[in-house]
Formats: structure tokens, C-alpha cells, sequence
């Protein structure tokens, strides 16, 4: 089955600055790349996502890197605010399937 | 409309209660999922609905009972649950086919404790 790691745990920036939350998958058939970010209290929000056949998608603040290769896909956020701090999680996915197969999980604190 | 309730929103229960929670969406979503959760950790898959049926059951004890009615409402019943099920338990659904037939969209969760 996949396996997904996320890394760090736990990240500190000051507000401005950029952060990027790492993850890795095992299953070379995914192809769905879906990242969540989960305030206190709240359920999980669709921020951004990628699929297999593009290597970056950007979305104002936000862009997620893919390297298939590697089997490896990333989150950027620039310029963080304050509102960006959350736990953030990734998954991978196949097209057609149902199943999403999450990472452990991103605290991350902005510090005005 | 692209939001996906739950109500309630907190669930106090006994051991021996049965209760339910509920689930709606109205983005003519056909597949509809539930999920556990707990504190620090990811979503926990428990169950899938594709087009009404139940496609999967992540060997969910059977004290956890769903229910689709219909292709816009998803229940959880409960029943005779033990204190290690408290968590959030979260709903969410997706458009089952398409180009983005499977981006996922959640609820806000449910915050069952059982004391």
C-alpha cells in the first residue's frame, strides 16, 4: 500500500517569511496530490492540489511542487501571515480511487 | 453551494446511549465518506458511499453503523461505544467522476466524547 511521510512536524516562521512543508509517497501509481489545512477546532480545507501530469501549480501565496522521480511533492507559502498558522497535511491518491493516504501533519506557528 | 454540515457540532455520550450524527452536502456530490480523527494526527478512513452504496469499510467495529439515504445525506449511528472513541469525526464527499471526481471536501467534524 502507500505510504506517506511529512516532514517537519513542526515549523516556527516569522511573519514574512517563506514555508515549506515536505512529503514523500511510496506508490508510483499515485497521481493525486491534495493539501489540507486544518485551523482549531475546524475541519480539514482543500488549499491547493496537483496532479501527475503538471510538476508545479501556483495559487497566489501558495504553490505545490511535484517530482515524480523522486516520488516527492512540496508546499510553498510566501509572505506568511499570521492566519497561516495551522496543521497543514498532505495526501496522495490515485485518479480513480476513493482512498487518500495522508501525511502525519505540519504544525505550523507564524510569529508576528 | 459548496459546503459540506454536520450536526451536531459536540456529542456528549454514555456507553450505552445510541445516537447519531448527520451529514449533508448539496453539490451533487456522489460519493460521500466518514472519518475519525483524533487529537495531532491525520484523518482515519472509516467508510465510503459511491452512488449510495457502500464501497468501503475500513473494518470499522460494528458499533459504528452508516447509513446514505440519500445521494445528499450520511449518517453515523452509534451505539454502546467505549471512551476510546472519542475524536472528532469528520464527513466529507466528493464528485465520484470527472476530472476532479476525487478532490475531497470535509466538514467542520462532530466533537464526540464518551464518558
Amino acid at each position: 500500500g502507500e505510504n506517506v511521510e511529512q516532514h517537519p512536524s513542526t515549523l516556527s516562521v516569522q511573519e514574512g517569511d517563506s514555508a515549506v512543508i515536505k512529503c514523500t509517497y511510496s506508490d508510483s501509481a499515485s497521481n493525486y496530490f491534495p493539501w489540507y489545512k486544518q485551523e482549531l477546532g475546524k475541519g480539514p480545507q482543500l488549499i491547493i492540489d496537483i496532479r501527475s501530469n503538471v510538476g508545479e501549480k501556483k495559487d497566489q501565496r501558495i504553490a505545490v511542487t511535484l517530482n515524480k522521480t523522486a516520488k516527492h511533492f512540496s508546499l510553498h507559502i510566501t509572505e506568511t501571515q499570521p492566519e497561516d498558522s495551522a496543521v497543514y497535511f498532505c495526501a496522495a491518491s490515485k485518479n480513480t480511487g476513493n482512498q487518500f493516504y495522508f501525511g502525519t501533519g505540519t504544525s505550523l506557528t507564524v510569529i508576528p | 453551494d459548496t459546503e459540506v454540515t454536520q450536526t451536531p457540532k459536540h456529542l456528549v455520550m454514555g456507553m450505552t446511549n445510541k445516537k447519531s450524527l448527520k451529514c449533508e452536502q448539496h453539490m451533487g456530490h456522489r460519493a460521500m465518506y466518514w472519518y475519525k480523527q483524533k487529537a495531532k494526527k491525520p484523518p482515519e478512513l472509516m467508510f465510503v458511499y459511491s452512488y449510495e452504496k457502500l464501497s468501503i469499510n475500513e473494518s470499522v467495529p460494528s458499533r459504528f453503523s452508516p447509513e446514505c439515504p440519500n445521494s445528499s445525506l450520511l449518517n453515523l449511528h452509534l451505539h454502546a461505544l467505549q471512551p476510546e472513541d472519542s475524536a472528532l469525526y469528520l464527513c466529507a464527499s466528493s464528485q465520484e467522476s470527472g476530472p476532479v471526481g476525487n478532490e475531497q471536501f470535509f466538514g467542520p467534524g462532530t466533537r464526540l466524547t464518551v464518558l
